[in-house]
């Protein structure tokens, strides 16, 4: 089983800076890697797959790079509505597909 | 529009059973492969199931396998998860979501029901 790792646990980032996430595999996924938004009582929200590339209605501010073991979701001048827990899935190698521990953005 | 609703989460006991539902429109159903996420209360995101398009192969996370099964109904737009032998550590929200195709994520997720295995 692949295993995730994602840091820091926590960001805190204030308004209209940029955040940078990390998210770590323990084995080679290529660029097999996915990024996910979750708000408060929400389903998460697909914002990047292939490591990369933005889905559908995504901002620019928005994104991802990274391949083989280590990825980076970065975030530019953050707004009100980015705060929320960020999670990183592989889906390289499975079963299992697997998620990272998860990010949480908070306002600083 | 993507729509995934699902249904079924209560409180049950542990040893118990349990069928969740999720009926989806708005899309191609059997065109995709279909998979079951959840989260357990503040915590984070559990890969449960897939299953291709066709019902043909499923596959199954460790912590399920052997007490949860994984079914659709193509000609009713509907994925199943049968739960059986319920723990305390089953508890979570449930997740329907779609597979992308091309890539083994999920681009649309339901809201998500919750099931509580508790006595």
């Amino acid at each position: 089983e692949i295993v995730m790792t994602q840091s820091p646990a926590t960001l805190s980032v204030s308004p209209g800076e940029r955040a940078t996430l990390s998210c770590r595999a323990s084995q080679s996924v290529s660029s097999n890697l996915a990024w996910y938004q979750q708000k408060p009582g929400l389903a998460p929200r697909l914002l990047i797959y292939g490591a990369f590339t933005r889905a559908t209605g995504i901002p620019a501010r928005f994104s991802g790079s990274g391949s083989g073991t280590e990825f980076t979701l970065t975030i530019n001048s953050l707004q009100s509505e980015d705060f929320a827990v960020y999670y990183c899935q592989q889906y390289s190698s499975w079963p299992p597909l697997t998620f990272g521990g998860g990010t949480k953005v908070e306002i600083k | 529009e993507v729509q995934l609703v699902e249904s079924g989460g209560v409180v049950v006991q542990p040893g118990g059973s349990l069928r969740l539902s999720c009926a989806a429109s708005g899309f191609t159903f059997d065109d995709y492969t279909m998979h079951w996420v959840r989260q357990a209360p503040g915590k984070g995101l559990e890969w449960v199931s897939l299953i291709t398009w066709d019902g043909g192969r499923s596959y199954y996370a460790d912590s399920v396998k052997g007490r949860f099964t994984i079914s659709r109904d193509n000609s009713k737009n509907s994925l199943y998860l049968q739960m059986n032998s319920l723990r305390t550590d089953d508890t979570a929200f449930y997740y329907c979501t779609k597979d992308m195709g091309a890539h083994v994520s999920f681009d649309y997720w339901g809201q998500g029901t919750l099931v509580t295995v508790s006595s």
